[in-house]
């Protein structure tokens, strides 16, 4: 398909906030998503957000979602060291029962 | 409760030998999903599961790839005539399905390498 976009790599010192940006390709997207990847482990899913929705708060985390620009973005409040892991944002694909569309991942580095 | 498995955890093969990887999905979960993540071409979707209905193909890169699931849970996906570029970490995740398929669960992904 085709490509969502994300920067590649971000560093913040700890207690900071982190912002890490998306652009997403398909309007039509009902779900957009974000998981998180740890060196050596397997993809975790850490929230998600339904498209008719602006903003989702989940503890340190904030999604804002802009359809128009088809821009998607998650806030960490209070990054931790802990929080250092590759951030992949994705997009349900279209008639494919919510399977998904992932961007190429943004390193989080978190540095005491 | 368990979550999704799959076997084995790493895979070395030649150039040109079949492989068959396997994922046990969440116990009730009737979506199924196979993605693979290399370094080149990132997180790619390539075949869905719903249950007993035929399964979703788009994202197959060749046909060298296919994938079965038997009784609605365990899947293989099987890969003929491996190749190179075939290298990669290749993640299964499985949902509950239908409308509340949105929450997907991956599994830890199994390691092939193409010698």
């Amino acid at each position: 398909g085709e490509d969502v976009e994300q920067s590649l790599f971000l560093s913040v010192r700890e207690g900071d906030s982190s912002v890490i940006n998306c652009t997403y390709t398909d309007s039509s997207s009902t779900y957009l998503y974000w998981y998180k990847q740890e060196p050596g482990a397997g993809l975790q899913l850490l929230t998600y957000i339904f498209s008719n929705m602006d903003m989702k708060q989940d503890q340190r985390l904030t999604v804002l979602l802009n359809k128009k620009d088809k821009h998607l973005s998650l806030r960490i409040a209070d990054t931790q060291t802990g929080d250092s892991a590759i951030y992949f944002c994705a997009e349900s694909i279209s008639n494919s029962g919510y399977a998904l569309n992932f961007g190429k991942g943004t390193s989080l580095l978190v540095t005491p | 409760g368990a979550g999704v498995s799959q076997s084995p955890s790493n895979k070395v093969t030649e150039k040109g030998k079949d492989v068959e990887l396997r994922c046990d999905p969440i116990s009730g979960h009737t979506a199924l999903y196979w993605y693979r993540q290399s370094l080149g071409q990132g997180l790619e979707f390539l075949i869905y599961f719903q249950g007993n209905s035929a399964p979703d193909k788009s994202g197959l890169p060749s046909d060298r790839f296919s994938a079965e699931r038997t009784g609605g849970s365990v899947s293989t996906l099987t890969i003929q005539r491996t190749q190179q570029e075939d290298s990669a970490v290749y993640l299964c995740a499985s949902s509950l399905g239908g409308t509340d398929s949105y929450e997907q669960y991956f599994g830890p992904g199994t390691r092939l390498t193409v010698t």
